[in-house]
Formats: structure tokens, C-alpha cells, sequence
């Protein structure tokens, strides 16, 4: 079974851009998880979807949006680029719950994105 | 605001020698999971443990969770220089739908 696929790997952007970051999530996983990885800041909680529907959303300024297609596949994206977006995006996925537990994630090799 | 916070920071060990990760959290939670990272790569997930267990064993792993003192604790026996990673508890709250990460504990293993 393949695993969680995050595309571009590596991309560099200047300020004011806007960038788009897909996630494939393992066949049959309809929850995906989105985050941001800074030196300073570390793991942080940007959204989370299920069947198309965000259900839960971090603290992020309304630059940061996503969305999540009906195969599960999800974008995330960033308009007006900060030099302070310069991170590691992450995507996971899980089987999902209709519930509000929450189990495994299963992470992709994530998106480096260096703002200049 | 991350849920929870790993400690040490950092651990520098010798080949062969236990390695202990701590991590406390703030609130309620359904379980709690513990991954590792290899520098600049995405988590794998190690272990998971729900709240209503205290004590769980996966291969060189053991980890331990105590609700009351919101805490828990990951322990490596018999350390290996493959080991060397950063490893991040992770909670998922209670009626929540996302899992919240701690700052992560940098663990070097001395070959």
C-alpha cells in the first residue's frame, strides 16, 4: 500500500506569493491532518479534514486555507507569503472516525518551503 | 499552543544504554502517542496508548501513562546509533479532532 505522497517536495518562494501544497493520503484514509514544522515553534496544528469537511482548525492566520477533495486527496495553501511561512508542511492521514477520537497518523515526507 | 512538553530536550547516551523521554500535557485526553523523526523527514508513529491503560510494550519500547500527573514516559532499552532521532508525544484531547504535538526530545546515540 502506498503511502502518504506530499507534493512539490522542496519549493522556494519570494514574499507576497501565494503556494499550493498537495497530499495524497493512503487508499481508504479519509482523515488528513495538515502541520506546520518550525525550528522555533516546532509541530503546530494547522487544519483537519474528513469526508471534505474541516473539523478542526489551528490558530493560523486566514492566509493559511485547505481543502480536501472528494478522493481524499487535500491542498493546502498560502497566499501573501511571509518570510515567517519558511517551514516544513506535513501532511497525515488516518482511517478517520466518525467519533472524535483520534488514533494513528501516518505522515508524508512533507513540503519545505523557503520563503525569500 | 502546543499540548504537550517533552523533557530533556536533548539526550546524549552511549550504544547499549537505556534512553528515558518525559512528557507532560494539559488536558483531557483520549490517548496518547509517541513518534520519532529523522532529521528533516516526516514522524513515524512508535506507539500508542489510550487513557485508560498505564503500561505498554512494543519491541525495545515501553511506554507508561499516568492521567493523574498528566504524564507519560518513553523508554528505550538498549540504544542503538539507528536510534538517534527526535522523538515528539503526541495527545489526542478529549472531543477533539486533531492530535497536538510537544517540542520533542532530540536524542543522540553514541556508537
Amino acid at each position: 500500500k502506498a503511502g502518504v505522497t506530499q507534493t512539490p517536495r522542496y519549493l522556494i518562494k519570494t514574499r507576497g506569493q501565494q503556494v499550493t501544497l498537495s497530499c495524497s493520503p493512503i487508499s481508504g484514509h479519509r482523515s488528513v491532518s495538515w502541520y506546520q514544522q518550525t525550528p522555533g515553534q516546532g509541530l503546530q496544528f494547522l487544519f483537519e479534514y474528513f469526508s471534505e469537511t474541516q473539523r478542526n482548525k489551528g490558530n493560523f492566520p486566514g492566509r493559511f486555507s485547505g481543502r480536501q477533495f472528494s478522493n481524499s486527496r487535500s491542498e493546502m495553501n498560502v497566499s501573501t507569503l511571509e518570510l515567517g511561512d519558511s517551514a516544513l508542511y506535513l501532511c497525515a492521514s488516518s482511517p478517520g472516525a466518525g467519533g472524535a477520537t483520534t488514533g494513528e497518523l501516518f505522515f508524508g515526507e512533507g513540503s519545505r518551503l523557503t520563503v525569500l | 499552543s502546543q499540548q504537550g512538553e517533552e523533557d530533556p530536550q536533548a539526550l546524549s547516551i552511549q550504544e547499549g544504554e537505556n534512553a528515558t523521554m518525559n512528557c507532560s500535557y494539559k488536558t483531557s485526553i483520549n490517548n496518547l502517542q509517541w513518534y520519532r523523526q529523522n532529521s528533516g523527514r516526516g514522524l513515524v508513529h512508535l506507539i500508542l496508548i489510550r487513557s485508560n491503560e498505564r503500561e505498554k510494550h512494543s519491541g525495545r519500547l515501553r511506554v507508561t501513562l499516568d492521567t493523574s500527573k498528566k504524564s507519560s514516559s518513553l523508554l528505550i532499552t538498549a540504544s542503538r546509533a539507528a536510534d538517534t532521532a527526535s522523538y515528539f508525544c503526541a495527545t489526542g484531547p478529549t472531543g477533539g479532532f486533531k492530535t497536538i504535538f510537544g517540542a520533542g526530545t532530540r536524542l543522540f546515540v553514541k556508537a
